[in-house]
């Protein structure tokens, strides 16, 4: 398996514009996750998924950042409008509790972004 | 909030054992412990979990105490690509990361 896949792996744009990262997480696994990290904050998770439907959406900081998972193998995280303090690694991560330790979760290389 | 504290940084020299301890306050009944690694430009990695006792894998050793109010990570005869930082965790599929250990291992 190829394991998580993110992309773009970097991103750079300017205030205001929309921004969209995506995540194709490892097959067969029905939980996804999308995290920010920073310097400052360190890792949080922003939402997470169970077989397509959102469970737990308290983390996104704000009406600006929506995610979707229309099927079990695509997941998007937007920004719109993106702002500098948006800046950050996004990583996307699956598991499958089921087959494998229950806090096994697989992250993906992450997706640098930039908004100046 | 992390539910977890561990410290925040912590040397060492190749061969050594480097054993980090993380309390568990706060831990609920059905809670396990895990321990993640990241090194710099990728997510983290799973390590370990346990939830009572010891486990032990290819790659490390995790001591949990029967009141499960701390957890030990041992890395054995760590090398220099042992440096990263190190999370614990405890929580079902919902995980907190706090700010992690940073360990630096020296030749």
């Amino acid at each position: 398996d190829a394991g998580v896949i993110q992309s773009p792996r970097h991103e750079v744009t300017e205030m205001g514009q929309e921004v969209t990262l995506r995540c194709k997480p490892i097959s067969g696994h029905d939980y996804l996750f999308w995290y920010r990290q920073t310097m400052m904050r360190g890792l949080e998770l922003l939402i997470y998924f169970n077989n397509n439907v959102p469970i737990d959406d308290s983390g996104m900081p704000e009406d600006r950042f929506s995610a979707k998972m229309p099927n079990a193998s695509f997941s998007t995280l937007k920004i719109q409008p993106s702002e500098p303090r948006d800046s950050a690694v996004y990583f996307c991560a699956s598991s499958d509790p089921g087959t494998g330790a229950s806090n096994e979760q697989f992250f993906g290389p992450g997706t640098r972004l930039t908004v100046l | 909030l992390a539910k977890t504290t561990q410290p925040i940084s912590m040397d060492s020299y190749e061969g050594q054992e480097v054993n980090i301890t993380c309390s568990h306050n706060n831990i609920a009944t059905n809670d396990y412990i895990t321990w993640y690694q990241q090194f710099p430009s990728q997510g983290p990695r799973f390590i370990i979990q346990g939830y009572k006792t010891k486990v032990t894998n290819e790659v490390a050793s995790l001591f949990i105490p029967a009141d499960r109010k701390s957890s030990t990570l041992s890395l054995p005869r760590v090398s220099l690509s042992d440096t990263a930082v190190y999370y614990c965790l405890e929580g079902g599929n919902k995980l907190t990361f706090g700010g992690g250990t940073r360990v630096l291992v020296k030749p």
